[in-house]
């Protein structure tokens, strides 16, 4: 199984939304409902965001949300705040597995 | 509350193997997975593979096969990873995280291979 692709980094002012993409093909991201989404700060455990591409643990601010379209993941973080700036990673079901995806550096501005 | 507390960081030679162990609390041993995932220094977060408590059935990630070994002791709510046959590219910390969701994970363990 290949990673999932994101993109490097991802940046935007406090305030402002931001999105990162996760893209995979028809036998994982595409063909399950079962995408989640990490965050993780420097040295630190990865905390749950999403789940199940669009649902959210409890804890988890309103800010973060998820959707999917096609092979294609997606989480948004909107209304930006400094405590935002880390690592995000994607994770899928790829039928006899998982697969997470390259990880994202979000940098407040 | 829920935890997965992991055994302390290890030093190992090339060619040696090492256990990793994960014991979880605060909720019912047998109803969720545990996934092994692993991050090199700076690196990503990579899938291992899941182990089922209740059976003790395994799925491997291919890259792994046939070097890793998952395993759980139900008396001690305790699970394994072991990794044989180490190369230098097999240092980083190694989790253990709960269901299918990861919604728990462990502090993480720091294995370190060098001769």
């Amino acid at each position: 199984q290949s990673a999932l692709t994101q993109p490097r980094s991802v940046s935007g002012s406090p305030g402002q939304s931001v999105t990162i993409s996760c893209t995979g093909t028809s036998g994982d991201v595409g063909g399950y409902n079962s995408v989640s989404w990490y965050q993780q700060y420097p040295g630190k455990v990865p905390q749950l965001m999403i789940y199940d591409v669009t649902k959210r643990p409890s804890g988890v601010p309103d800010r973060f949300s998820g959707s999917n379209s096609g092979n294609t993941a997606s989480l948004t973080i909107s209304g930006l705040q400094a405590e935002d700036e880390a690592d995000y990673y994607c994770c899928s079901y790829a039928g006899s597995g998982y697969v997470f995806g390259t990880g994202t550096k979000v940098i407040v501005l | 509350q829920v935890q997965l507390v992991q055994s302390g960081a290890e030093v190992k030679k090339p060619g040696a193997s090492v256990k990793v162990s994960c014991k979880a609390s605060g909720y019912t041993f047998t109803s969720y997975y545990i996934h092994w995932v692993r991050q090199a220094p700076g690196q990503g977060l990579e899938w291992m593979g899941i182990i089922n408590p209740s059976g003790g059935g395994t799925d491997y990630a291919q890259k792994f096969q046939g070097r890793v070994t998952m395993t759980r002791d139900t008396s001690t709510s305790t699970f394994y990873m072991e990794l044989s046959t180490l190369t230098s590219e097999d240092t980083a910390v190694y989790y253990c995280a709960r269901r299918e969701r990861f919604d728990y994970w462990g502090q993480g363990t720091l294995v370190t291979v060098s001769s």
